[in-house]
């Protein structure tokens, strides 16, 4: 079945310096690829859809100075935290959607990239 | 807006025991609707899609079932087991066929 890896699992950082998350789609293509957000013991909130060769296109709220997200190819987004500060501190997870599979409607999902801000 | 809410937020069975997952949502224009598992601290495990046109589906012991004219969804579990200890998440979609929107979830807790 369709695999979606995160790169760190987990991250600490020092307050005011940069985080880049990877997400990569292992035995499928992704054009597009989403990022959410889950802070501890609420639910999943979509951040931002991240389109391969165009602009990320980002929710109500969500900073895309501070949120950079880069999909440069068929298998790869990245979220870049800029500036982390300890109120970015959370669970990131992306998903993506096997291409193969466009009539399902399935999302895979990555396990997950925690972020600790100091 | 759909808001997606799930009931109780927590719930603790003992081993053995069937137990239901409630899950609603209040626009009911929904294609299909997910139930996910998420152990602590990790990524989400797809368990069952129910697509629009269906009341239920299944998978080993689950069976979710799915109402859309009263915008509800259940989560059923037979013959429960501490390995199923875990936040058990609904989710429809939102928009296009790719976004969802998730339920507040529901942590269930299995006492062996």
């Amino acid at each position: 079945g369709a695999v979606v890896s995160q790169h760190p699992s987990w991250v600490i950082c020092k307050s005011g310096t940069s985080v880049k998350i990877e997400c990569r789609s292992l035995d499928f293509q992704a054009t597009t690829m989403f990022w959410y957000r889950q802070f501890p013991k609420q639910s999943l909130m979509l951040m931002a859809t991240s389109n391969e060769g165009s602009k990320a296109t980002y929710e109500q709220g969500v900073e895309k100075d501070k949120f950079l997200i880069n999909h440069a190819s068929l298998t790869l987004s990245t979220l870049t935290v800029t500036s982390a500060h300890p109120e970015d501190s959370s669970f990131y997870i992306c998903s993506a959607r096997d291409l193969r599979s466009a009539g399902a409607n399935v999302l895979t999902f990555g396990a997950g990239s925690r972020l600790t801000v100091l | 807006k759909q808001e997606v809410t799930q009931i109780p937020a927590a719930l603790s069975v003992p081993e053995g025991e069937n137990l239901v997952l409630n899950c609603s949502f209040t626009d009911s224009a929904i294609y299909n609707l997910q139930w996910f598992r998420q152990d602590p601290g990790k990524g989400l495990t797809s368990l069952l899609l129910i697509q629009s046109s269906q009341r239920e589906q299944t998978s080993g012991r689950l069976n979710a079932s799915l109402d859309k004219s009263s915008g509800r969804s259940t989560l059923y579990i037979a013959a429960s087991q501490p390995g199923d200890s875990a936040t058990y998440l609904c989710a429809v979609p939102r928009g296009g066929a790719n976004n969802l929107f998730f339920g507040t979830g529901t942590r269930l807790t299995v006492i062996p």
